[in-house]
């Protein structure tokens, strides 16, 4: 099945010791999506890859960094983690959202919850 | 700007009750809406859609229907399962690069056996 996959779906770190968490997806969508979400709260978008136009959300801290090497995958670097990063990290993909209404839905894999210590 | 607003909860309910999860929204032009489900410890996945006006979304026994003239996208179940207890999200798409999803708060739901 087509799918969006994170890994590790745990991770625990130290604080300030850096930590990379991974995306895939086998949709072939061009947009991928980073997001963290905190308990009892909807997720909130850190930023956006439109192919490789990379698109960061304006109140993203700059403590938090992305690479996606190719259509495939996607990287959510955080360099120094606080323990205010302690949260569930989503990635999610769509279609070009531009392209009309059935290619506009984000599919989102099942998390990655990061704990700081 | 645009906007998503759904009722607070946590809701709880009887199993084979009747369900209504409020959502209205504010956005220029035509959005898409959707309704999106968390488990516990899940991501999000995509419960039911609809991209224009009068269209109604179902999925697993849930419909929400687009209503423009009031700018809503209730949630609705007919009989609800103890198997249904999650996070619910009302949400909203335009069709344009630059915006983003916009998510209301989301409604804890809670079915009692």
């Amino acid at each position: 099945d087509a799918m969006v996959i994170q890994n590790p779906r745990y991770q625990v770190t130290q604080f300030g010791k850096p930590v990379t968490l991974s995306c895939s997806q086998t949709l072939n969508h061009n947009v991928m999506y980073w997001y963290q979400q905190k308990s009892s709260q909807a997720p909130k978008l850190l930023f956006h890859y439109y192919d490789k136009d990379f698109n960061n959300e304006a109140d993203t801290p700059d403590n938090f960094q992305s690479r996606r090497p190719n259509t495939s995958f996607c990287f959510l670097d955080i360099r120094s983690p606080g323990l205010g990063d302690a949260a569930m990290y989503l990635c999610a993909t769509s279609r070009d959202p531009t392209q009309g209404a059935s290619t506009d839905t984000q599919y989102f894999g099942p998390g990655t919850r990061l704990t700081v210590l | 700007g645009n906007s998503v607003t759904q009722m607070e909860g946590p809701v709880t309910l009887s199993e084979e009750a009747f369900l209504t999860i409020n959502c209205t929204y504010t956005a220029t032009g035509y959005p898409s809406l959707f309704w999106y489900v968390q488990y516990p410890g899940e991501g999000l996945q995509l419960l039911l859609k609809a991209t224009k006006a009068d269209d109604k979304g179902s999925n697993k026994g849930f419909e929400a229907t687009y209503r423009k003239e009031t700018t809503s996208f209730h949630l609705e179940k007919g009989s609800v399962q103890v198997s249904d207890s999650a996070v619910y999200f009302c949400a909203l798409s335009r069709l344009n690069r630059d915006d983003k999803i916009i998510f209301g708060k989301g409604t804890r739901l809670h079915i009692l056996p």
